[in-house]
C-alpha cells in the first residue's frame, strides 16, 4: 500500500544551525504536501505545505521543497531556534480523503 | 480560528469495557478524521467521515466503530477495549472537498489496564 518514509527520526542542531526533514512517498498520484509542527503535549498544527504544482515554498525561516520525479520532499528550517523543538511530521494525500503520515522526526534545538 | 475539542485528555479504562471518545469541531467542516498516535508509527487513520452518517473505514478501524449523527460529532467506540488500545487518540476536521487543511483536537491519552 502507499507508506512515506520520514527521515531522521530524531535530529540535534545547535541553535542558529539549519535542519533538513526528508520524507519519500510512494503513491506517484499524490498532489498535496503538508507538514506539522506537535510540540510536546500539544495538538499538531500545520507550518507549510506544498503542492504538486510547485517545486518550492518559503515562509520566513522555513521551506519546503518537492521532487515529483523522485518523489520526495523535504522541511528545511534556517536560523533554528529553541522554539523550533518539537516532532514533524510530514504528509501526502492523492486527493483523496486518507492523508498518509510519515512516522515524525524530534528535532532538539541545543542552545 | 478553528477549535476541534476532544472531550477528555486522559483516560483510563479496563479491558472488555466500552469506550466512546468524543469530538467536536465549531467551524462547520465536511470531513472529520480520528487517527491513532504511536511512538515510531507516526499518525494512522483508523475511521474518516466526509459527511454526516457517512463514514470510511481508514487503514486501522478494527476493533473500532464511529458515529456521526450530527455535522460537527464525530465519535469514536472501542466496543471492548483491549490493552494493545491504550494510545494517543487524535481528532481532526477539515473543510470541504480533499487535499485540505487538517485542524488537529488536542488529543486523548488512552490506557487500557
Amino acid at each position: 500500500g502507499e507508506n512515506v518514509e520520514q527521515h531522521p527520526s530524531t535530529l540535534s542542531v545547535q541553535e542558529g544551525d539549519s535542519a533538513v526533514i526528508k520524507c519519500t512517498y510512494s503513491d506517484s498520484a499524490s498532489n498535496y504536501f503538508p507538514w506539522y509542527k506537535q510540540e510536546l503535549g500539544k495538538r499538531p498544527q500545520l507550518i507549510i505545505d506544498i503542492r504538486s504544482n510547485v517545486g518550492e515554498k518559503k515562509d520566513q525561516r522555513i521551506a519546503v521543497t518537492l521532487n515529483k520525479t523522485a518523489k520526495h520532499f523535504s522541511l528545511h528550517i534556517t536560523e533554528t531556534q529553541p522554539e523550533d523543538s518539537a516532532v514533524y511530521f510530514c504528509a501526502a494525500t492523492s486527493g483523496t480523503y486518507k492523508y498518509i503520515f510519515g512516522t515524525g522526526t524530534r528535532l532538539k534545538v541545543l542552545a | 480560528d478553528v477549535k476541534v475539542t476532544q472531550s477528555s485528555r486522559y483516560l483510563v479504562k479496563r479491558t472488555g469495557e466500552k469506550v466512546f471518545l468524543e469530538c467536536v469541531q465549531d467551524m462547520d467542516h465536511e470531513n472529520m478524521f480520528w487517527y491513532r498516535q504511536d511512538p515510531g508509527l507516526g499518525l494512522r487513520l483508523i475511521y474518516f467521515s466526509y459527511d454526516v452518517k457517512m463514514k470510511e473505514k481508514g487503514d486501522i478501524p478494527e476493533g473500532y466503530s464511529v458515529s456521526r449523527e450530527k455535522k460537527e460529532r464525530f465519535s469514536l467506540i472501542l466496543e471492548s477495549a483491549s490493552t494493545n488500545q491504550t494510545s494517543m487518540y487524535l481528532c481532526a476536521s477539515s473543510p470541504p472537498g480533499e487535499g485540505g487543511k487538517l485542524f488537529f483536537g488536542s488529543g486523548t491519552q488512552l490506557s487500557v489496564l
